[in-house]
């Protein structure tokens, strides 16, 4: 399977400030068609996770522009612009070029 | 609008056997992979496998094979998820998504699954 490695696992942050999470692959995502299917997850207190960014840079139906992904091959980051307070939670990279699909342990988002 | 609506919270005792579903709507159920996720407490999220209801081709996680039972009922939009013997260590939030390609988009409400003697 492959691994999937979130930093920081914890991330206090200021109200309006921007964050970054980190997400390494244990090897490559690009799969054979070309694409890299490396998606960010949120997942709110007491909610199911909801998909924000799919693809590496892909916003989703709804997601506000304040998100944004980049990256490739194994090293990827998910950008806040200026963390808002419903951002709280925990948020999760998640790779699907390879069967099994498989998670990060997940960042936790807090605001100080 | 797309929507996974799953089945209610459940108790049960180790060794019980259970069935827990996921109705789509909004969409066309057959066109899409339905996979499962498990989120045990205050921990992360595992993939456990995927069906297509179209023709009901079935994969597994290795880490789940043969712990559950993936199918669905395309007559009625629902997939499921069942254990022939429960065991304390079940207990968690399992979400079913859908899955367009190699892509999860949506997430169920999730159903919570406690084991306990």
């Amino acid at each position: 399977d492959i691994l999937m490695t979130q930093t920081p696992l914890s991330s206090p942050v200021t109200l309006g400030q921007p964050a970054s999470i980190s997400c390494r692959s244990s090897q490559s995502l690009v799969h054979s068609d070309g694409n890299t299917y490396l998606s960010w997850l949120q997942q709110r207190p007491g909610q199911p996770p909801r998909l924000l960014i799919y693809k590496i840079s892909n916003r989703f139906s709804g997601v506000p522009d304040r998100f944004s992904g980049s990256g490739a091959g194994t090293d990827f980051t998910l950008k806040i612009s200026r963390v808002e307070a419903e951002d709280v939670g925990v948020y999760y990279c998640m790779q699907a070029t390879q069967f099994p699909d498989t998670f990060g342990q997940g960042t936790k988002l807090e605001i100080k | 609008e797309v929507q996974l609506v799953q089945s209610g919270a459940e108790v049960k005792k180790p060794g019980e056997s259970l069935k827990i579903s996921c109705k789509g709507s909004g969409y066309s159920f057959t066109s899409y992979w339905i996979g499962w996720v498990r989120q045990m407490p205050g921990k992360g999220l595992e993939w456990m496998g995927i069906i297509y209801p179209g023709d009901s081709d079935t994969r597994y996680s290795p880490s789940f094979q043969g712990q559950v039972t993936i199918s669905a009922d395309k007559s009625i939009s629902t997939a499921y998820l069942q254990w022939s013997s429960l065991k304390a260590s079940d207990t968690a939030m399992y979400y079913c998504v859908r899955r367009p390609g190699l892509v999860i988009d949506y997430w169920g409400q999730g159903t919570l699954v406690t084991v306990s003697s």
